[in-house]
């Protein structure tokens, strides 16, 4: 069985301050895990996803998220805000043995401040 | 290169009515999906096609919901007779389906469901 935590529904940030969205999982199998992003009105954006080798993933519109198996975690960070950036971003998880079935978590909306 | 296509993009329907959703998946992508999204919460999985053939519908509730791919390129799903709780968006996804938990799915833009 897969799970996903994301820690915080809304984050609130200032433009230029560093985004930090944090993710947990849950998986008996090695995971893959995958960060979306959706804006309004609009379906998931893949942003980045891990599925082997380098634990430190980047992906686009400046975001990268590194996986750390020991804390089980896949947070996701952008240096610098942009207000673009305000969305909603969801954690998923999936695997080898799921069959390319994703597992979401309950999503972080993140709102940038001028 | 086309997206994955959606609709209607919105329904207002009352409860005990049918409906409808129609997806059209990106062109050569043998493996479509329904995910329910309701408010606030994340996409769950509801149906997954591989061609025309269900690998998993394991959360689909076939008690009210049906879906198809008879010709294992666009889809339907249909809820009868719905109700309240099923107001949410629907997304419809796809995938080449050719790396099993590689592929990338590509996401439309939703069908917004609310049930009166």
């Amino acid at each position: 069985a897969q799970s996903v935590t994301q820690l915080g529904s809304h984050v609130s940030v200032s433009e230029g301050a560093l985004v930090l969205l944090r993710c947990n999982y849950s998986s008996s199998v090695p995971p893959y895990l995958f960060w979306y992003v959706q804006y309004p009105n609009q379906g998931l954006q893949l942003l980045l996803k891990y599925t082997t080798g380098a634990t430190l993933v980047k992906g686009i519109n400046g975001f990268e998220a590194e996986f750390k198996k020991s804390e089980t975690s896949f947070h996701l960070t952008k240096p610098s805000a942009h207000m673009s950036d305000a969305a909603e971003y969801f954690c998923a998880v999936s695997g080898k043995a799921a069959g390319n079935k994703l597992t979401f978590g309950g999503g972080t909306r993140v709102l940038v401040k001028p | 290169e086309a997206g994955v296509a959606q609709s209607p993009r919105y329904k207002i329907i009352e409860k005990r009515q049918s409906v409808a959703f129609w997806c059209n998946p990106i062109s050569g992508h043998a493996t479509l999906y329904w995910y329910q999204q309701i408010l606030g919460q994340g996409p769950k999985l509801l149906i997954q096609f591989q061609n025309n053939g269900v690998v998993d519908d394991s959360q689909l509730p076939k008690d009210r919901f049906s879906a198809e791919r008879l010709k294992g390129v666009d889809s339907t799903l249909k809820i009868q007779p719905a109700k309240l709780e099923d107001s949410a968006v629907y997304l419809c996804a796809s995938s080449l389906g050719r790396d099993r938990g590689l592929d990338t799915q590509y996401f439309g833009p939703g069908t917004r469901l609310t049930v009166l």
